[in-house]
């Protein structure tokens, strides 16, 4: 059964540093999400891409992430300069056409 | 804006106990609604969904009920086991808001032996 990747599985770095992260979604999948998910709490949608093009960005902290995927496949979310507060699981999820999204194994950041 | 409220945990349950954990939702348009599930260190798995009033959603022995006039989806399971225990997540989402997630805020399931 096909699968969303993502690495790394953890990633620990110290504040003011850079990050990044990496999510292939499932082939044929157009519609690529990245959620953040704080410990205790339901994930929230910081973008979403249709192909390559952005469709919602919203409440990405745009000063300071950053989302591209260039070929409307993989896709790498960064953070510049990391701050403490932005320690938690970081989710990328894909659909095709129809709306079941289904998510990959997260990113979990620790900032120090 | 839309939102899901679902009943805070945790939820400690016997092996083979009944499993009921209550989801509303508020929305502008028709959503479609979800329970993902997770697990420890995991990212989230889709456990059932339905996309319009009345349909039932279940698999692996949970059942939800997609109810409008109560704008409710409340997950059941009948005989959970201890391979049950997780986070549970109820979700929605609408056609037009590009199909992007809502979810509450999750419901701990510890089921003991």
């Amino acid at each position: 059964e096909a699968e969303v990747a993502q690495s790394p599985r953890y990633k620990i770095t110290e504040k003011s540093q850079a990050v990044a992260f990496w999510c292939d979604p499932i082939s044929g999948h157009a519609t690529l999400y990245w959620y953040r998910q704080i410990l205790g709490q339901g994930p929230e949608l910081l973008v979403q891409f249709q192909d390559e093009s952005v469709v919602d960005d919203s409440q990405l902290p745009k000063d300071r992430f950053s989302a591209e995927r260039l070929k409307g496949v993989d896709s790498t979310l960064k953070i510049q300069p990391a701050e403490l507060g932005d320690s938690a699981m970081y989710l990328c999820a894909s659909s095709s056409n129809e709306e079941t999204q289904y998510f990959g194994p997260g990113t979990r950041l620790l900032v120090l | 804006g839309d939102s899901v409220t679902q009943m805070e945990g945790p939820v400690t349950l016997s092996e083979e106990a009944f499993l009921t954990i209550n989801c509303t939702y508020t929305a502008t348009g028709y959503p479609s609604l979800f329970w993902y599930v997770q697990y420890p260190g995991e990212g989230l798995q889709l456990l059932l969904k339905a996309t319009k009033a009345d349909d039932k959603g279940s698999n692996k022995g949970f059942e939800a009920t997609y109810r409008k006039e109560t704008t409710s989806f409340h997950l059941e399971k009948g005989s959970v086991q201890v391979s049950d225990s997780a986070v549970y997540f109820c979700a929605l989402s609408e056609s037009n808001a590009g199909n992007m997630l809502t979810f509450g805020g999750g419901t701990r399931l510890m089921v003991k032996p």
